[in-house]
C-alpha cells in the first residue's frame, strides 16, 4: 500500500496564501484522484477540492488544487486567507485496488 | 438533500463487537457506493472500507480480517461491524457517500468509546 504526507502544521497571516503539500509513497500521483477535506474543530470533514482540482458547488474560487508528477505530490493553495479558513486539511487518494488513503492531515493556523 | 446519520452503541466492551447504522434520508441508497470513516481522539482520519448498494464491498487491509459493511436497500440503510474491539478502535466514526472519487456527503460522526 501507498502512503500520503502532509506537513503537520502551517501558519499565515489572514489575506495571505498558503499552500500545503500532499507527496505520495509510492505509485504516480497522477494515475489517481487526489481529493482534499476541509475539518473543522468537532465538525464531520466537507470535500474542498475532488478530482485534483475540481471544486465542488458552494467552494470559494480561493480554493484551488494541482498535481506535481515531478515531485509526486498533490497541494492545496488558498488564496484571500480568511479566520474561517483555520482548520485541519487532508489530502486522499486511492489505487489500482481501490484501496483508499488519508494523508496524516495539516493543521492550518490564521493568525 | 441526502443526509447520512450514524447511529449505535457509544460504549463497547473490549474484544466485543462494534455495530453501527447509518440512515441515508433525503435520496435513494442505490447507485452509489458508501463508506465508513474513523478518527481516533487527536488524531487523522482513517478510511474503513466501502460498500456498493449491490453489496460488493472494499476493506482497508489493516482492518479487513475484522470488518464487515452490509447494506439494507429496503431501509435506505448501511452497516458496520467491527469484530474483537480494543481501545485502539476508540473513534468517531464516520459514514459517507462516495460519488465518483471523492467523499460528497457526510455524517456528523458518532463516538463510540471501547471501555470494560
Amino acid at each position: 500500500n501507498f502512503m500520503l504526507t502532509q506537513p503537520h502544521s502551517v501558519s499565515e497571516s489572514p489575506g495571505k496564501t498558503v499552500t500545503f503539500s500532499c507527496t505520495r509513497s509510492s505509485g504516480s500521483i497522477a494515475s489517481n484522484y487526489v481529493q482534499w477535506y476541509q475539518q473543522r474543530p468537532g465538525s464531520a470533514p466537507t470535500t474542498v477540492i475532488y478530482e485534483d482540482n475540481q471544486r465542488p458547488s458552494g467552494v470559494p474560487g480561493r480554493f484551488s488544487g494541482s498535481i506535481d508528477g515531478s515531485s509526486n505530490s498533490a497541494s492545496l493553495t488558498i488564496s484571500g486567507l480568511k479566520t474561517e479558513d483555520e482548520a485541519d486539511y487532508y489530502c486522499q487518494s486511492y489505487d489500482s485496488s481501490n484501496q483508499w488513503v488519508f494523508g496524516g492531515g495539516t493543521k492550518l493556523t490564521v493568525l | 438533500q441526502v443526509q447520512l446519520q450514524e447511529s449505535g452503541p457509544g460504549l463497547v466492551k473490549p474484544s466485543e463487537t462494534l455495530s453501527l447504522t447509518c440512515t441515508v434520508s433525503g435520496g435513494s441508497i442505490s447507485s452509489y457506493y458508501w463508506s465508513w470513516i474513523r478518527q481516533p481522539p487527536g488524531k487523522g482520519l482513517e478510511w474503513i472500507g466501502y460498500i456498493y448498494y449491490s453489496g460488493s464491498t472494499n476493506y482497508n487491509p489493516s482492518l479487513k480480517s475484522r470488518v464487515t459493511i452490509s447494506v439494507d436497500t429496503s431501509k435506505n440503510q448501511f452497516s458496520l461491524k467491527l469484530s474483537s474491539v480494543t481501545a485502539a478502535d476508540t473513534a468517531v466514526y464516520y459514514c459517507a457517500r462516495i460519488n465518483n472519487y471523492y467523499m460528497d456527503v457526510w455524517g456528523k460522526g458518532t463516538t463510540v468509546t471501547v471501555s470494560s
